[in-house]
């Protein structure tokens, strides 16, 4: 069965530091993964995937993400956070035992601290 | 292009009470999604339609929720009676078809119902 892990609930950093949002996942097929962030009361926005390629996604509002095959995660990442950039993440992997499937983690909040 | 419609935005009622969510996926897109956010959780899928039939409906509390979609196009999702862990955030979602081009969804902004 396909699942995806983030290990931390909560996520804090200033201003300008880089950001690392992680996500570990457990899949039975290609890894299809994904990010989506949510900010308040608002649906989840898509940010980058991987599907194939190069290990380094790039994605929106400045966004990347790694691809660890050997490691099985898909970690987010910022080289400088922003304020605005605080909201929800969620990792997600297909599910191959579904058809057009995601699975999404439980999320992650990240609070980018002035 | 427009993206994912839903209404109401927010929805507040009480246990035992009816409550209905209306979505409007991108034009074009065959697979509509229904999902459940628990406060503090992951959005987890209630029913899948791919065109008008249902592709995946495993986890939908089928004696209290139903979801149909007409002409492959507008979904609507019913609760009756709610319950007051139904409260989430209703989340709409749509993708284009086809297997190995699928690149993941469309997020409508969501219906938040709170049962008092």
């Amino acid at each position: 069965a396909q699942s995806v892990a983030q290990p931390e609930d909560q996520v804090n950093v200033a201003e300008g530091n880089p950001l690392t949002v992680k996500c570990t996942y457990s899949v039975s097929g290609n890894p299809y993964l994904f990010w989506y962030v949510q900010y308040p009361n608002r649906g989840l926005q898509f940010l980058l995937k991987y599907i194939t390629g190069d290990n380094l996604v790039k994605g929106s509002y400045g966004f990347e993400a790694e691809f660890n095959k050997s490691q099985t995660s898909f970690h987010l990442k910022k080289p400088s956070a922003l304020v605005s950039d605080s909201a929800l993440y969620f990792c997600a992997v297909r599910d191959w035992g579904g058809y057009n499937k995601l699975i999404f983690g439980a999320g992650t909040r990240l609070a980018v601290h002035p | 292009e427009a993206g994912v419609a839903q209404s109401p935005r927010y929805k507040i009622i009480e246990k035992r009470q009816s409550v209905a969510f209306w979505c409007n996926p991108i034009s074009g897109h065959a697979t509509l999604y229904w999902y459940q956010q628990i406060l503090g959780q992951g959005p987890k899928l209630l029913i899948q339609f791919q065109n008008n039939g249902v592709v995946d409906d495993s986890q939908l509390p089928k004696d209290r929720f139903s979801a149909e979609r007409l002409k492959g196009v507008d979904s609507t999702l019913k609760i009756q009676p709610a319950k007051l862990e139904d409260s989430a955030v209703y989340l709409c979602a749509s993708s284009l078809g086809g297997t190995y081009k699928w690149y993941g969804y469309t997020f409508g902004s969501g219906t938040r119902l709170t049962v008092v």
